[in-house]
């Protein structure tokens, strides 16, 4: 199976910040890669698709990239509902997230 | 629009099985695959299978052969069902469209005596 190490497992950070998350993938998955965010009630919400796509009605905050096997997910200014946390997922073949980020205020 | 939601059982005592049904609306199950996604509390997300538009499957391998996905296009409604369950499946289990742009808000099921 692929895994997928995404770091850091949590991060304290201020309002109006800018962070990034990563994900590494164990073997090639392309372009097949997508961040999801889960609020503390367990609602799930789709943020990127195929890497570097944002879903509509994400906010143009949130932006994906990718550097050879390594993948981000990048919030440019952090606001407080972005304070939950985050999965990378793969699917490129048997689906595998990462552990998650948690993204707390500092 | 696209809805999906989950209905379990709640509580599984050890050994029994789990049957999770997950109906949807505003898309059809002919077209289009559904995943099976769980949660322990307090961590991650783990994928349990899914199945295609055609009735195929695909079954996360560490679990494949305690699990069994099916459908009924005619009722908008995907089953899941997970046997011999021990105390680690407690989780919140969720269904997803296929490409993981729509979640039900997810069941919670425990498992205890």
């Amino acid at each position: 199976d692929i895994q997928m190490t995404q770091s850091p497992s949590s991060l304290s950070a201020s309002l109006g910040e800018r962070v990034s998350l990563t994900c590494r993938a164990s073997q090639d998955i392309g372009s097949s890669l997508n961040w999801l965010q889960q609020e503390p009630d367990g609602t799930i919400k789709r943020l990127i698709y195929a890497t570097s796509s944002l879903d509509s009605g994400v906010p143009k905050r949130f932006s994906g990239s990718r550097s050879g096997s390594d993948y981000s997910l990048t919030i440019s200014s952090l606001e407080s509902e972005d304070f939950v946390d985050y999965y990378c997922l793969q699917y490129a073949s048997s689906p595998t997230f990462g552990a998650g980020t948690k993204l707390e205020l500092k | 629009q696209v809805q999906l939601k989950e209905s379990g059982p709640g509580l599984v005592a050890p050994s029994q099985s789990l049957s999770i049904t997950c109906t949807v609306s505003g898309f059809s199950l002919t077209g289009y695959g559904v995943n099976w996604v769980r949660q322990p509390p307090g961590k991650g997300l783990e994928w349990l299978g899914m199945i295609w538009g055609d009735g195929s499957t695909d079954y996360n391998s560490a679990l494949k052969s305690r699990l069994s996905i099916s459908k009924d296009n005619s009722k908008s409604q995907v089953f899941l069902k997970m046997n011999s369950l021990q105390t680690d499946d407690t989780a919140r289990y969720y269904c997803a469209t296929a490409y993981y742009k729509n979640w039900g808000q997810g069941t919670l099921v425990t498992v205890s005596a």
